[in-house]
Parts: C-alpha cells; sequence; structure tokens
C-alpha cells in the first residue's frame, strides 16, 4: 500500500542540526512533488518545503528559508529536510506529504507520514 | 502570504447533528482549497480538494462547497468518529497556508 515513513527525529541543541528522512512505497516516488510539514504541540499545521518531482524546483515558508534544505533521492524513494540553526520554534512534529496528482505542485497533499517529533532544547 | 481563517475555532455537537465550518482566504484562490482532518496523535487525512471534490474512500456526509475567497466543510450527519479537528489549506500559492483549524468535539 501506499505509504511514507518518517524518521531522523529527536532533541537537538539551539543552534543544531538535524536530517530528517521520508521513506516511500507503493507509488513512483518520482513521479510526484513533495512537502514537508510541521506541528508545533498543542498547535495547527504548518507548510515547511516543498520539492517537484524531480528535484528542479524547491519551495520554502520564510520561517525556514536559508536554515532548512529540502532534497531527495529518487533511486531511493527517500525525501529529506535537512535542518540547521535549529532554533526552539522549530519543535514540532514533522510531516512528509505526498502531492495528489503528481507534477504540479498545485494540488492538495493525499497521502501523510505518521511524523517524527523534533525537540530543540537546551 | 495568503492567509486562511476559519470559523468557528471550536464547537460542539451531538451525533446526527449538522455541522458546517467557514474557511476565509484573504486574497481569492479560485478552488485551489482542500480540508483535512486531523485526531489526536494521528496525521491529517485529506477529506476535499478543490473545494468541493470528495477524495476516493471519503464518506459523502462530507461535502464542500465555495470558491473565490469563501468555502464551506460540511458534515451532513455527524458520526461519532467525525469529532476531531478540520483544516482548510489553499495551493493557489506556493505558500501552501493552512488555516488555524476548527475543533469540533462532543456536546
Amino acid at each position: 500500500q501506499v505509504q511514507l515513513v518518517e524518521s531522523g527525529g529527536g532533541v537537538v541543541q539551539p543552534g543544531g542540526s538535524l536530517r530528517l528522512s521520508c521513506a516511500a512505497s507503493g507509488f513512483t516516488f518520482s513521479s510526484y512533488g513533495m512537502h514537508w510539514v510541521r506541528q508545533a504541540p498543542g498547535k495547527g499545521l504548518e507548510w515547511v518545503a516543498f520539492i517537484r518531482y524531480d528535484g528542479s524546483n524547491k519551495y520554502y515558508a520564510d520561517s525556514v528559508k536559508g536554515r532548512f534544505t529540502i532534497s531527495r533521492d529518487n533511486s531511493k524513494n527517500t525525501l529529506y529536510l535537512q535542518m540547521n540553526s535549529l532554533r526552539a520554534e522549530d519543535t514540532a512534529v514533522y510531516y512528509c506529504a505526498k502531492v495528489s496528482s503528481g507534477e504540479l505542485p498545485r494540488d492538495a497533499f493525499d497521502i501523510w507520514g505518521q511524523g517524527t517529533m523534533v525537540t530543540v532544547s537546551s | 502570504a495568503i492567509r486562511m481563517t476559519q470559523s468557528p475555532s471550536s464547537l460542539s455537537a451531538s451525533t446526527g447533528d449538522r455541522v458546517t465550518i467557514t474557511c476565509r482566504a484573504s486574497q481569492g484562490i479560485s478552488s485551489y482549497l482542500a480540508w483535512y482532518q486531523q485526531k489526536p496523535g494521528k496525521a491529517p487525512k485529506l477529506l476535499i480538494y478543490a473545494a468541493s471534490t470528495l477524495q476516493s474512500g471519503v464518506p459523502s456526509r462530507f461535502s464542500g462547497s465555495g470558491s473565490g475567497t469563501d468555502f464551506t466543510l460540511t458534515i451532513s450527519c455527524l458520526q461519532s468518529e467525525d469529532f476531531a479537528t478540520y483544516y482548510c489549506q489553499q495551493y493557489y500559492s506556493y505558500s501552501f497556508t493552512f488555516g488555524p483549524g476548527t475543533k469540533v468535539d462532543i456536546k
């Protein structure tokens, strides 16, 4: 079945770095754009970053621009989020999500992973 | 960036009730709007996309309407499994903004 599984979360000190992974299965990963979305404890959903199916275009939320980098390895069916210069306000559950239609970024997010928790604290 | 607002922020309802949630965009987004349901400790689930198209497998008691700046999600006959938080999201602009959510709980 179609599945996304995140990993790589944990506790990191302010200013530190962490790399999240999202392993995809059950669909042709290389044909779909992918997103990262986060949710701080007790808060709503915040979009973080998007990458086109072929990695040619990337978009970021202003809150993470210049600190986070989204990437993908289509040969490994895996999406990544490199997070640098982490701040306390980056503490959240991070979800990866698949674009419904494939190539077009302007579409809903139809499949979500279970999320991985990132805690930024000294 | 496009801002999304939702009303109400929370509501209490009973099983069998008809529930309507409103979502407003700060500028026109055509029909580039989705609705998601999220239960505690779980990932969001896509309910409706393109403002009014039901995602495969979603019960027909859920419906969406609207275009431009004003949208609604309606649950025609609330079931016990529908108690959750609902988010609207625009995907017209590449900021993919979510609304703040509407929590539906048991009266």
